[in-house]
């Protein structure tokens, strides 16, 4: 089992859809965790860290499940802009120890 | 404030050419990486610096070496290009390990 795996997607949504992406883990004691957009040919951008409470940011929520290993990420009506691949991150505690996803594609279309 | 800058944005070398990517960070932290990102592969810890004066390799070091300059720079050179190194190669920085981190715009590199 790979340490960090993502659905590559793409995901396919019309504007104003709700769409979300898990991320599953495989090292139960991992730490942190992370969401990134990356546009094409860009740098990876934090979106949002992810929080055992889970956390919201406008249109974002972020979940995090530690009994089944994975977070996931909510997108509310989505925009044309919310394009881009997601990457999660999972950091199990070390400068080695973070992973990250090969990304989900997602593609709003209008 | 810039956040984290790379330089050059763009290079080709030849077979066995030599070069250093620079990259600089403006937030005061004191961890860096490099990485390297390749299609269909997730990015990959070539180095990394937990703080100034110290470096460690990461998954992927062969073909590399590091320089941490001060806590702002950190460099990062191939000896002798070999086509295997054509990737896009990112620099980034943290507070410390867990904290999250914050990319530069990368280099595209092509080794021919």
């Amino acid at each position: 089992r790979k340490e960090v795996e993502q659905d590559p997607g793409p995901f396919n949504v019309p504007e104003g859809a709700t769409v979300a992406f898990n991320c599953t883990y495989s090292n139960s004691a991992s730490q942190s965790f992370f969401w990134y957009r990356q546009d094409c040919r860009k740098e990876p951008k934090l979106l949002m860290s992810v929080y055992s409470s889970g956390n919201e940011d406008g249109r974002f929520t972020a979940q995090l499940n530690r009994a089944s290993q994975y977070i996931s990420l909510l997108i509310r009506d989505s925009k044309l802009s919310d394009s881009a691949t997601y990457l999660c991150v999972v950091n199990s505690g070390g400068y080695q120890k973070v992973t990250f996803g090969t990304g989900t594609k997602l593609q709003v279309i209008p | 404030n810039a956040g984290v800058t790379q330089t050059p944005k763009f290079q080709v070398l030849k077979t066995g050419q030599s070069m250093t990517l620079q990259c600089a960070q403006d937030m005061n932290h004191n961890s860096m990486y490099w990485y390297r990102q390749d299609p269909g592969m997730g990015l990959r810890l070539i180095y990394y610096s937990a703080s100034e004066g110290t470096t460690d390799k990461g998954e992927v070091p062969n073909g590399y070496n590091v320089s941490r300059l001060n806590k702002r720079e950190f460099s990062l050179r191939l000896e002798s290009a070999a086509p295997s190194q054509t990737s896009v190669y990112f620099c980034a920085s943290s507070e410390f390990a867990v904290r999250e981190q914050y990319f530069g715009p990368g280099t595209r590199l092509t080794v021919t």
